[in-house]
């Protein structure tokens, strides 16, 4: 594998469900993101870790929970999410003192 | 806070013509600025990007951008669109020392004409 990569690239799940992302940098970074990208909105930054300790949480519901336990790998853990989350959910990695982030595929989430 | 805007959210060229996608950014400090590229069911791709020095910026596919600070601008630009530039397109600003707390602009949708 290179690169960052997502997994599921899709995923239905109901309002009462637990499920989880999972991404995975190939690139040696020590940054690590989500981002989720709606159709009416622009891309938003949720979630940043540096050196696996975060430092950016955009006031993001507690129904989506980030956990980075090494710096190769980042999970987005949902519970009781609401249809409004339905959206493409991408990974990025990067290095701590560099700008240019590396893009995974993203998990196309629908919450029914 | 910094903020992106991309006034264009579809554009039509020809293939073989020339392109300009503006983006607007509202930042205080001097800016970390991008384009990215997304293909229909791909992440994104980073074009190119500035934080100094000379003000037009050469990145990959032969695009290209202009950093002009009086204008709050950085257009990309193309000189001549091939049908696989087809894609949205995203203009992002760079916050933090680093400049990688990234706010995106909405997008400009590119369509190429045979």
């Amino acid at each position: 594998e290179t690169g960052v990569t997502q997994t599921p690239r899709h995923l239905v799940m109901g309002m009462t469900n637990k499920k989880s992302l999972k991404c995975e940098q190939h690139l040696g970074h020590n940054a690590m993101y989500w981002y989720k990208q709606s159709a009416k909105k622009p891309l938003e930054l949720m979630f940043v870790y540096s050196l696996e300790e975060r430092v950016e949480n955009n006031s993001v519901p507690s129904r989506f929970s980030p956990e980075c336990p090494n710096s190769s790998h980042l999970f987005l853990h949902l519970h009781t999410l609401q249809p409004e989350d339905s959206a493409l959910y991408l990974c990025a990695s990067s290095q701590v003192a560099d700008s240019e982030q590396y893009f995974g595929p993203g998990t196309r989430l629908t919450v029914t | 806070a910094q903020s992106v805007t991309q006034p264009d959210i579809h554009i039509t060229v020809s293939e073989g013509a020339s392109l300009e996608l503006r983006c607007n950014y509202s930042y205080g400090a001097t800016p970390y600025l991008f384009w990215y590229v997304q293909s229909p069911g791909q992440g994104l791709q980073l074009l190119l990007k500035y934080f100094s020095g000379d003000t037009l910026v050469q990145g990959i596919k032969g695009f290209e951008a202009e950093f002009k600070r009086s204008q709050s601008s950085f257009n990309l630009r193309k000189p001549s669109v091939h049908w696989s530039d087809a894609a949205e397109y995203f203009c992002a600003v760079g916050a933090g020392s680093a400049g990688n707390m990234l706010t995106f602009g909405g997008g400009t949708r590119l369509m190429v004409k045979p």
